[in-house]
C-alpha cells in the first residue's frame, strides 16, 4: 500500500517557469518532510513542516502543508538548471516512529 | 565535520552470495536507519536503531535481512544468499535522536547479477 502519493512522476520544464508538485495521503501526518536528492547521493532535507496551513519559504521554494495535514505542495518560482532533481517527501504518521517516503517528483530544468 | 559515510559505494555479486554493507553515521548521532530505494522509487525503510538496538526491524523483507550495531556507531547491513531483487541503493542515514532530522549517506549501489 501506497501511503503517499506524489504527483507529477516527471517534470520537464525551461529555466525561469514556475512549478508546483504535490504529496498527498489519505491518512493524517504527524510532520511532513521535503527532501531533494541529486543522482548518486542521499537525500538531503529542505524543510519540515508540522502544523496545518503552515508556509515555510526558502529563498525561491515555498512549501505549504494543508490544513488537514493530509497534503502538502512544494512551489518553486523561477526554476533554475540547479533545481534538477528528486523531490521527495517524507510522512511521520500518529503512532509510528519512522518516515514513509513517496516515489518522488523528477524534476529537471532545461536552461 | 564528517558527514555519514558507507562503504562500498558499488556492490556486484552473484545470486546466492552474501553480502555485508556498512554505515559510519555522525558522530555522537544515537539514532541510524537504513532504506532501501529501488530505481525510480523512493527511499523504503528497513531498520532503524537507538543506540545498540534495533527499535523497529520491520520494514526488513525476510530473514535474509539482517543489521547490527554493536557499539552504538557503525552499523552493517547484511543480505544473506542475495537474490537478483535484491538489487538496489542501500542508504543510510543518521539523526542526533529519533524523529529528529535525519542525514543521509550517499548509498551503496548494490548490484546482484
Amino acid at each position: 500500500t501506497q501511503l503517499l502519493e506524489q504527483s507529477p512522476q516527471f517534470l520537464s520544464i525551461q529555466e525561469g517557469e514556475n512549478l508546483t508538485v504535490y504529496c498527498n495521503s489519505s491518512s493524517v501526518f504527524s510532520s511532513l518532510q521535503w527532501y531533494r536528492q541529486e543522482p548518486g547521493e542521499g537525500p538531503v532535507l529542505l524543510v519540515t513542516v508540522v502544523t496545518g496551513g503552515e508556509v515555510k519559504k526558502l529563498k525561491r521554494l515555498t512549501f505549504q502543508f494543508g490544513d488537514a495535514r493530509k497534503d502538502s505542495s512544494l512551489h518553486i518560482t523561477a526554476a533554475q538548471p540547479g533545481d534538477t532533481g528528486l523531490y521527495l517527501c517524507a510522512a511521520k504518521f500518529p503512532d509510528f516512529n519512522k518516515f514513509y517516503f513517496g516515489s518522488g517528483t523528477k524534476l529537471n530544468v532545461k536552461p | 565535520g564528517a558527514g555519514v559515510s558507507q562503504t562500498p559505494s558499488n556492490k556486484v555479486t552473484e545470486k546466492g552470495k552474501y553480502v555485508e554493507l556498512r554505515c559510519d553515521p555522525i558522530s555522537g548521532h544515537t539514532a541510524l536507519y537504513w532504506y532501501r530505494q529501488s530505481l525510480g522509487q523512493g527511499p523504503e525503510f528497513l531498520i532503524y536503531f537507538q543506540g545498540t538496538g534495533a527499535a523497529d526491524d520491520s520494514g526488513l523483507p525476510n530473514d535474509r535481512f539482517f543489521a547490527v550495531r554493536p557499539e552504538g556507531s557503525v552499523s552493517t547491513l547484511k543480505i544473506q544468499r542475495t537474490e537478483r531483487g535484491d538489487s538496489a541503493v542501500y542508504l543510510c542515514a543518521s539523526s542526533l535522536i529519533s524523529a529528529d532530522t535525519q542525514y543521509f549517506g550517499p548509498g551503496t549501489r548494490l548490484t546482484v547479477l
